[in-house]
């Protein structure tokens, strides 16, 4: 088992670049997440569905949209990149809601110039 | 808000001690969690607690929920253990989704 796999890896883009980042559980999970992490602060919700066909916003959703696109998949997008969104990205999973474990993928660290 | 507030920020500890990271939060939850992230930024959850003790090799969590308050305890440290280490909490009563983190702490040990 993968767990959860994130591309990219890296990624730079200009000001007003869009980007999709990309995530895939195998467990079979219910529920991903995305978070991101900036230094001095912990990590933030952006966005998360609790359920193939269901998504719902976080504490930060602005600048990004989400799109579950089966169980297995949740993309995170990123319209018109902005400097205040480089940041490191996190999908996680889980079976059901936050009173389970969650599965984090190894991030996507993203710099706009 | 729920604010989640973790002690120290930072701790240096020589291989072998016993470790305590000290977690509190400002509102009623209903699970709290503790994750270790490692220094080539992958994160591992180790712990998700609603009463009592868990213990997992030399790791041991505990939360008392009328304080408020979680630790998490290192027994006999080792280099390896060097990481942030995070709580998250599940208020009561708020989405079933969302957890609210604390900052961290980071933790090195020295051989």
């Amino acid at each position: 088992n993968a767990g959860v796999t994130q591309t990219p890896k890296f990624q730079v883009l200009k000001t007003g670049q869009s980007m999709t980042l990309q995530c895939a559980q195998d467990m079979n999970h219910n529920s991903m997440y995305w978070y991101r992490q900036d230094p001095g602060m912990g990590l933030r919700l952006i966005y998360y569905s609790a359920s193939e066909g269901t998504t719902d916003k976080g504490e930060v959703p602005n600048g990004y949209n989400v799109s579950r696109l089966n169980k297995r998949e949740f993309s995170l997008r990123l319209e018109s990149a902005a400097p205040s969104q480089t940041s490191v990205y996190f999908c996680a999973s889980s079976e059901a809601d936050g009173m389970d474990t969650q599965y984090f993928g190894p991030g996507t660290r993203l710099t706009v110039l | 808000k729920n604010e989640v507030e973790q002690s120290p920020q930072n701790l240096t500890a020589q291989e072998g001690e016993f470790i305590t990271i000290n977690c509190s939060y400002s509102v009623g939850i209903s699970a709290l969690h503790w994750l270790q992230q490692h220094p080539g930024g992958g994160i591992v959850s180790l712990f998700m607690l609603s009463s009592g003790k868990k213990k997992h090799g030399r790791l041991i969590a505990t939360i008392n929920i009328q304080e408020k308050h979680s630790s998490l305890h290192i027994t006999a440290s080792h280099p390896r253990d060097s990481a942030v280490y995070i709580c998250a909490v599940k208020e009561s009563g708020g989405s079933n989704y969302k957890l609210t983190f604390g900052k961290g702490t980071l933790l090195t040990v020295n051989p």
